[in-house]
């Protein structure tokens, strides 16, 4: 078992749309979460962190965590084309040695 | 600011060469990473510094080899590569090793090719 999994997609959704990526971890002493946008060709960007139970929001970006089911994920609202990239959902291990990534979901937003 | 600089954008090297990837940072960051990414794969992580001292090497073969010469930089130097080892090398910081420092910013990476 991977320690973090996400779907690879491509997930294709309508500008304008709710876009939803979905990530579990395996660690369950895992606290500290990260999602990272990369464009094709780029490095990756931090978007957001969380390390609480619940829903983080910034702008039309909204993390939410539930460490009872081991599972993260992001709600881009209002999707645009400028958003097509591959997400990357990241979780530090419990020693907080490092950061485990995830493959990464393809996201693309039609105009 | 959460920037961090890499140069250069772009190598080309033959498999005898020796070469040298720079990185840098003024966020006052302490932990500093060394990562490699191939097309469509996330990034690997390669190697790990932590005030200047090498914290983490992921069996990383010894044709790489990481130097934090001070807390601002950090060089991976290259020798006898193979081709497979053409990839885009990614740097990262971190404010430190641990709970609370560890969210890192990457820096914009080196397209190495290696013929």
């Amino acid at each position: 078992q991977k320690e973090v999994e996400q779907n690879s997609g491509p997930l294709s959704v309508p500008e304008g749309a709710i876009a939803s990526l979905n990530c579990t971890y395996s660690d369950r002493g895992s606290q500290s979460f990260f999602w990272y946008r990369q464009y094709s060709g780029k490095s990756p960007e931090l978007i957001m962190f969380i390390y609480s139970n619940g829903d983080k929001e910034d702008g039309r970006f909204t993390a939410q965590l539930n460490k009872a089911s081991q599972y993260v994920s992001l709600l881009i609202r209002d999707s645009q084309p400028s958003d097509s990239a591959t997400y990357l959902c990241a979780a530090a291990r419990p020693s907080y040695d490092k950061v485990i990534f995830g493959p990464g979901t393809s996201l693309s937003v039609i105009p | 600011d959460t920037e961090v600089t890499q140069t250069p954008k772009h190598l080309v090297m033959g498999m005898t060469n020796k070469k040298s990837l720079k990185c840098e940072q003024h966020m006052g960051h302490r932990a500093m990473y060394w990562y490699k990414q191939k097309a469509k794969k996330p990034p690997e992580l390669m190697f790990v510094y932590s005030y200047e001292k090498l914290s983490i090497n992921e069996s990383v073969p010894s044709r790489f080899s990481p130097e934090c010469p001070n807390s601002s930089l950090l060089n991976l130097h290259l020798h006898a590569l193979q081709p497979e080892d053409s990839a885009l090398y990614l740097c990262a910081s971190s404010q430190f090793l641990g709970q609370g420092g560890e969210t890192q910013y990457f820096g914009p990476g080196t397209r190495l090719l290696v013929l």
